[in-house]
């Protein structure tokens, strides 16, 4: 069973880049099945999908944070990467990693909070 | 891009039947998809729908999906309220290499 775990710094500075990385275990990273992305939820509020990457690399990310991310692979680490620059407090949420076929997220890591404060 | 809009909350006893909606502002519903996650106080979200009416293994038969073209909506239907039913559900479909999400639906079993 594929699982999915996120690991986060917590919190980032305003102005910062926020890191987090997602390890999988339980499958390949390169099972071309399967697509990876970002979706996060700020406290209290509803969930908004960041990006996704491709087997093979190609990536698209929401029009709404496309000129701040970066989602990659390191396959050699059985990890996918999200970089998210120029924070703000808008930015306060929780981070899901996830693994996508088709049209749907079949899997969830439990999440990572991460605050954007001073 | 499209959006979904979901009532915030509904509300039955345990049970009854509810339906949550999920209506898309443009384009036509049937064109793609539409999922739903079921998201408890706490926890990651999980799949209970997909591909508009399809349930994975796992999930009751209480759950159900359906699109309706005439409202341009998707609804998920539980029947049998449980107390465990509460919680938060989210329509999702895909289009363009985006995935969007609907804001959300709470609901609660009393």
């Amino acid at each position: 069973q594929l699982q999915l775990q996120e690991s986060s710094p917590g919190l980032v500075k305003p102005s910062e880049t926020l890191s987090l990385t997602c390890t999988v275990s339980g499958g390949s990273i390169n099972n071309s099945s399967y697509f990876w992305g970002w979706i996060r939820q700020p406290p209290g509020k509803g969930l908004e999908w960041i990006g996704t990457i491709y087997y093979g690399g190609n990536t698209y990310y929401n029009p709404s944070l496309k000129s701040r991310v970066t989602i990659s692979v390191e396959t050699s680490m059985s990890q996918v990467s999200l970089q998210l620059t120029s924070v703000t407090a808008a930015d306060t949420a929780t981070y899901f990693c996830a693994s996508l076929s088709g049209v749907q997220v079949d899997c969830w890591g439990q999440g990572a909070l991460v605050t954007v404060s001073s | 891009n499209f959006m979904l809009t979901q009532s915030h909350s509904v509300s039955e006893s345990p049970g009854k039947t509810v339906t949550i909606s999920c209506t898309r502002n443009s384009g036509s519903i049937a064109s793609n998809y539409v999922q739903w996650y079921q998201q408890r106080p706490g926890s990651s979200p999980t799949i209970v729908i997909y591909e508009d009416d399809q349930r994975p293994s796992g999930v009751p038969d209480r759950f159900s999906g359906s699109i309706d073209s005439s409202s341009n909506s998707a609804s998920l239907t539980i029947s049998g309220l449980k107390t465990e039913d509460e919680a938060d559900y989210y329509c999702q479909s895909y289009a363009n290499n985006n995935w969007v999400f609907g804001g959300g639906t709470k609901l609660t079993v009393l």
